[in-house]
């Protein structure tokens, strides 16, 4: 079955600090593979996507992230954070080759952000 | 252009009351998702449609809950009887799906669903 493993339940780090936050999936194939964050109160807002190609794709807000295949792991990372990036962030996958369409999520990482 | 919208953004209910959240997605967009998103469970898929079909309902978890989905555009999520564990924050998420595989979801900023 389809699983997604966020291992950090709770980051905290300096403003301007770097920053890796760490996505595991259990998939079948190589999935579709996203990261999504949501501010207090809000929806999730995409942050990035790997479909193919480049293993390591740049989102917004300077976010990075690199598809590691052996490691079944995609995480997220920023060079410098910034204290408006604390928020909750969320990887997920789907199934590729699929009509069905619906995405599997982890259970979210929250990040706090110190002055 | 407009996002993903969803009403009410909150909603109070007594327990065993029925309540319908409602969806509009992206213009254009064929495929339509729900979502719940609660503190035990985190972020639980319920249903899918791709025009008004519901392919996969999988995720509904009672027959307390239906969707449906008119004009390829609008849905709407009613839960009858509403139970405590159905609080929650219902996410509706909207996508092209034009190439038949997983495409971009963009998501909606939910209703917070409260049941007393």
């Amino acid at each position: 079955a389809q699983s997604v493993t966020q291992p950090d339940i709770h980051i905290t780090v300096s403003e301007g600090a770097s920053l890796e936050l760490r996505c595991n999936y259990s998939y079948g194939a190589t999935p579709y593979l996203f990261w999504y964050v949501q501010s207090p109160g809000q929806g999730l807002q995409l942050l990035l996507k790997y479909f193919s190609g480049d293993t390591l794709v740049q989102g917004i807000k300077g976010f990075e992230a690199e598809f590691k295949r052996s490691q079944s792991s995609f995480n997220l990372r920023k060079p410098s954070v910034h204290w408006s990036d604390a928020a909750e962030y969320f990887c997920a996958v789907g199934a590729r080759g699929s009509t069905l369409g619906r995405l599997y999520f982890g259970r979210g990482t929250q990040l706090t952000v110190w002055p | 252009g407009a996002g993903v919208s969803q009403s009410p953004s909150n909603k109070v209910t007594e327990k065993g009351k029925d309540v319908e959240l409602r969806c509009d997605p992206i213009s254009g967009h064929t495929a339509l998702y729900w979502y719940r998103q609660s503190l035990g469970q985190g972020l639980e898929f319920l249903i899918y449609f791709q025009g008004n079909s519901a392919p996969d309902k999988s995720g509904l978890p009672s027959d307390r809950f239906s969707a449906e989905r008119t004009g390829g555009s609008v849905s709407t999520l009613t839960i009858q009887r509403t139970q405590q564990e159905d609080s929650a924050v219902y996410l509706c998420a909207s996508s092209l799906r034009s190439s038949g595989e997983t495409d971009t979801q963009y998501f909606g900023p939910g209703t917070r669903l409260t049941v007393l």
